[in-house]
Order: C-alpha cells, then structure tokens, then sequence
C-alpha cells in the first residue's frame, strides 16, 4: 500500500512549456484533489474530483487542468507554464469528500518556472 | 467564505517547554476543525481532528478542543521535542453537499532546541 504517490518530485520549466504533474493513489479513494503551496499563503484547493469522470475548480483553478479516467490517477496538466505557477503542489485524496474523513497528501512536487 | 486564521510564525522553543498555537475560524454552519503537520521536505499528515464542539483531538501528546463559543482550535502541547519540529497548519471542512474544499490556515513554523 503506497498510499498517495507524485511524480516528478522536482521539474524546472521555461515560460509557455507545458507539462504534467502524476497523482496516483491505490487506496481506492473516491475523492482526490490538487492544491499549490506558497510561502505565507498556506494551501490552496486547484481543482477536484469525486469519481471517475468527474471533475471541478477549486479557488484558483487558472492555468491548469485535470482528467479523472480511473480511480487512481489524477494528472495535473500545466498548459503553458509561468513565473506565477513557481510552488509546491501536493495531490491529496479521502475515502469520501465530506468533512468525516481524513484527507492523504503526497510528498510534493516542487515547481519551478523560469 | 470560510477562512482560518491561525498565529504567525516562526516559533522557537526549548525541549521540554508548553506549545500552544492558536487557531480562529470563521465558517457558516458546523465544521469540522483539523490540525496537520508537515515535516521538513514531506507532505501533510493528519494530526488530529474534531467534529462537533467540545470535542477533545489527540495525537502523539498534541491535544486541541473545539471551542464553538470562541470559534477556536488551539493547539497544545505539554512538552515539545526537537522531533516536533514542523510546520504546522490548521484547517476546517464545512458540512453539506458540494463543500469539498479543506481551507487552510496560513502555517505555524515551530523549531525547537535542545
């Protein structure tokens, strides 16, 4: 069981490149979600999803999009990457969304956009 | 909306000192209340949580009680370790359909020293 996995760890990009970051998780959770982690800023939500082909924006949705085509993966496409989108992003996934159950992160992919 | 406000860092204590950090919300309805903590270079791990008010959550010697009065979740500790080094974040989830968003306070950086 490995629980909630991320690739790559680190990336640098240049400006308009595109890429995409991989979440996958093997604990059959329903539930996984996207967030960006800035200095003094805390976590916030990109975008979710609550099944298999189905998915939603979150706070700070622009920039960036996501597909849910099985249970497991969850992939974060950068469309043309910029300075702004320098962050930690983290994929967390629950059993269920709602406020019972606890959320799984990653360990991170660190971006950096030059 | 929501948010969560919760004290700023850095926080510098010696072993064996009193850890509390605070934490306010702001939330229509019910949430329920989360501390994670994230290690250097890790992800965020739960903590502890709490679902309706005047309950207790504890983990690994950390205790916070959900104060609906005082719309609180202060986190505490009796005596911190320099294994309890992290950053430490306190979040809420609103109950109801369509609230899947953790929203998360800014982080609380806590060093200790021998």
């Amino acid at each position: 069981n490995a629980g909630v996995t991320q690739t790559p760890k680190f990336q640098v990009l240049k400006t308009g490149q595109s890429m995409t970051l991989q979440c996958a998780q093997d604990m059959n959770h329903e539930y996984m979600s996207w967030y960006r982690q800035d200095p003094g800023m805390g976590l916030r939500l990109i975008h979710y999803s609550v099944g298999a082909g189905i998915t939603d924006q979150g706070e700070v949705p622009n920039g960036y999009n996501v597909s849910r085509s099985t249970t497991e993966d969850f992939p974060l496409r950068l469309l043309s990457a910029a300075p702004s989108q320098t962050s930690v992003y983290f994929c967390a996934s629950s059993y269920r969304p709602d406020r019972y159950y606890e959320q799984y992160f990653g360990p991170g992919t660190r971006l950096t956009v030059t | 909306g929501d948010s969560v406000t919760q004290m700023e860092g850095p926080v510098t204590l010696s072993e064996e000192a009193f850890l509390t950090i605070n934490c306010t919300y702001t939330a229509t309805g019910y949430p329920s209340l989360f501390w994670y903590v994230q290690y250097p270079g890790e992800g965020l791990q739960l903590l502890l949580k709490a679902t309706k008010a005047d309950d207790k959550g504890s983990n690994k010697g950390f205790e916070a009680t959900y104060r609906k009065e005082t719309t609180s979740f202060h986190l505490e500790k009796g005596s911190v370790q320099v294994s309890d080094s992290a950053v430490y974040f306190c979040a809420l989830k609103t109950p109801g359909a369509g609230s899947y968003q953790l929203t998360f306070g800014k982080g609380t950086k806590l060093s200790v020293i021998p």
